[in-house]
């Protein structure tokens, strides 16, 4: 079957960096996206990998390596703003998008 | 209207009853979906259509029906809603066209079946 999978829960501090993991299992691969989305609201695209690597955009970046079904979200420099749910989504060979359940990250002061 | 509006807000709506859940985009995408979140489960999609004209089964497409009748409206309709069928319910759109692209959501409706 298809599966990712992502921590539920993850605090840290603010001005701090934290990695979110990802980690998936689908019937092909044409891609991984990172979505943030605040509670109460729409979730926001943030990033997307298809080739192994990091990506990097602002304080946002991802990694991905397809060998080992594995990405990961790296926030540097958190502010209070980025508390939120961070989801992972896997392209599959039907084009279809199949979503980990999110983690949400607190930020503390 | 700027990307993908959704109405109504919120709903509560008895057993029993049928409801359209209605979403409407301006960004010309070919591509539209409709996702439920529930707590503790990533998105779930119900159906989705690749183009005017054409809709196709998600995951979890029971209790659920869609048409796309035009480029802009994706309207999901529930026959006979069931409590089961509470849950925050988003629709997406994207470009299909371009290959594997990001979607862009709509604010949710968030619906409750009593």
């Amino acid at each position: 079957g298809q599966n990712i999978d992502q921590p539920t829960e993850m605090t840290a501090t603010e001005g701090a960096i934290v990695q979110i993991n990802c980690t998936y299992q689908t019937s092909g691969f044409n891609g991984l996206f990172w979505y943030q989305q605040h509670a109460g609201e729409a979730p926001t695209f943030l990033s997307y990998n298809v080739l192994d690597g990091l990506e990097e955009k602002g304080r946002f970046s991802s990694f991905l390596s397809r060998s080992k079904g594995y990405s990961y979200l790296l926030l540097k420099e958190l502010q209070m703003k980025d508390s939120a749910s961070y989801l992972c989504a896997v392209m599959d060979s039907n084009y279809q998008l199949i979503w980990g359940a999110g983690t949400k990250l607190i930020i503390k002061p | 209207i700027a990307g993908i509006t959704q109405a109504p807000t919120s709903q509560i709506l008895a057993a029993g009853r049928r409801m359209t859940l209605r979403c409407t985009q301006d960004m010309r995408h070919n591509a539209m979906y409709w996702y439920r979140q529930d707590l503790g489960l990533g998105l779930r999609l119900i159906h989705y259509s690749n183009t005017a004209g054409t809709t196709g089964k998600g995951e979890v497409p029971d209790g659920y029906s869609v048409s796309r009748a035009n480029t802009d409206d994706f309207p999901l309709t529930l026959a006979s809603a069931v409590p089961s069928q509470t849950s925050v319910y988003f629709c997406a759109s994207s470009d299909g066209d371009r290959g594997p692209t990001e979607q862009f959501f709509g604010p949710g409706t968030r619906l409750t079946v009593l």
